[in-house]
């Protein structure tokens, strides 16, 4: 039972334009929301999160949008680059497990 | 400052055999995460340790896995009479504290491969 979707397995990206990704999630308990970002043969690294009682969180080129009742969040990321070039996971907590529930991941390339 | 360690980087073993990954927190980080990640797929949360003792091993495929973690800090995770379908990158996580709100930093994982 996949909690936490992301249906796009990979997008493609001109540098410059606005790369979009989504997550759906199934658990209405999930209350907080976070995305990490992976190059190959490293971990994981914290990108950007958004707690659910906002439905939008920005970091320079990075922007979360949360839509509760479609239980659906997605990141933004604009101007796209090149180094944005990775494999991107939605992550969600419910803060009663202690346990980040992943999706499957997309893996995002900026063309130059 | 140094960030979290996992040996070895990569491993392969003939099916049958145990296998044991080493996972270095930060140092401080009370909370250590394990996770899997095979192939096309996402991250499957396995453990986490609180301190010393794991309150969630709901993760754990198999009783053929099993972990512990010593003086809050070093985590070895064992997997016996290891099957094909155990190949996967294990990731170790760790965090200040537990819970999702705190960020968790990982390492650069341990790929292991059973023949």
């Amino acid at each position: 039972d996949q909690q936490v979707k992301q249906n796009s397995p990979s997008l493609s990206v001109q540098e410059g334009r606005i790369s979009i990704l989504n997550c759906d999630y199934t658990n209405s308990m999930f209350d907080y929301f976070l995305w990490y970002k992976k190059y190959p043969a490293e971990g994981p690294t914290f990108l950007i999160s958004i707690s659910s009682i906002k439905d939008k969180n920005e970091d320079g080129r990075f922007t979360v949008f949360l839509n509760k009742s479609a239980k659906h969040l997605s990141l933004h990321i604009v101007p796209s680059q090149p180094g944005d070039s990775a494999v991107y996971f939605c992550a969600a907590d419910s803060g009663a497990t202690n346990k980040l529930i992943f999706g499957t991941g997309t893996l995002l390339a900026v063309q130059p | 400052g140094a960030g979290v360690s996992q040996s070895p980087s990569n491993k392969v073993t003939e099916k049958g055999k145990d296998v044991e990954l080493r996972c270095d927190p930060i140092s401080g980080h009370t909370a250590l995460y394990w996770y899997r990640q095979r192939l096309g797929q996402g991250l499957e949360f396995l453990i986490y340790f609180q301190g010393n003792s794991a309150p969630d091993k709901s993760g754990l495929p198999s009783d053929r896995f099993s972990a512990e973690r010593t003086g809050e800090s070093v985590s070895t995770l064992t997997i016996q009479r290891t099957q094909q379908e155990d190949s996967a990158v294990y990731l170790c996580a760790s965090s200040l504290l537990a819970g999702g709100y705190n960020e968790q930093f990982f390492g650069p994982g341990t790929r292991l491969t059973v023949l």
